[in-house]
């Protein structure tokens, strides 16, 4: 199985700031990697596909980069909505596995 | 307009059973892999199972194999998750997800909670 491993677990960012996510894979994924975000109470939404593919209606702020075994998802300019939790999960083996999720909160 | 709606969670004691359902709609049901998903209260996502397009491809985590069992009914465009011997660590939020043609998960739905207690 392989292991997906994010962080920081907690970021602690000012409105406005750019947040740097990571996330790291125990073995290549290529670029079979997915970020979503959830927020409190709701189902988790995906925001980037192909490590670097912005899902429809996802604001140009969110990209993502990386390949292999290392990817980043990159949010620009923190607005007050994206303060949320942030998975990671490879989709090239089985089974299909998530990072632990890091924690976007409002500095 | 895609919508995923859970259904089935409830109380059961350690032991117990509970079924399951996913009602999909907004898309062409027989067209798509679906998956379960979960979340434990307070922790992250873990896969569950999954089942192919046309039903013939089923896989399941090691966690729950031999206690669940995935299945769909194309005629009511509903998932199902039959899941037996149920444990303290399979309590919480399940999720039907939609598995897009590239292989990420597209859609969600709300969630089904499941509470495993005496």
């Amino acid at each position: 199985e392989i292991v997906m491993t994010q962080s920081p677990a907690t970021l602690s960012v000012s409105l406005g700031e750019r947040a740097t996510l990571s996330c790291r894979a125990s073995q290549s994924v290529s670029i079979n990697l997915a970020w979503y975000q959830q927020k409190p109470g709701q189902a988790p939404r995906l925001l980037i596909y192909g490590a670097s593919t912005r899902a429809t209606g996802i604001p140009a702020r969110f990209s993502g980069s990386g390949s292999g075994t290392e990817f980043t998802l990159t949010i620009s300019s923190l607005q007050s909505e994206d303060f949320a939790v942030y998975y990671c999960q490879q989709y090239n083996n089985w089974p299909r596995t998530f990072g632990q999720g890091t924690e976007v909160e409002i500095k | 307009e895609v919508q995923l709606v859970e259904s089935g969670g409830g109380l059961v004691q350690p032991g117990g059973s509970l079924r399951l359902s996913c009602v999909a709609s907004g898309f062409t049901f027989s067209n798509y892999a679906m998956h379960w998903v979960r979340q434990a209260p307070g922790k992250g996502l873990e896969y569950v199972s999954s089942i192919s397009s046309g039903g013939t491809n089923i896989y399941y985590a090691d966690s729950v194999k031999g206690r669940f069992t995935i299945s769909r009914d194309i005629s009511k465009n509903t998932l199902y998750l039959q899941m037996g011997s149920l444990r303290a660590e399979d309590m919480g939020l399940y999720y039907c997800v939609r598995l897009s043609s590239a292989y990420f998960y597209d859609y969600w739905g709300q969630g089904t909670l499941v509470i495993v207690s005496s």
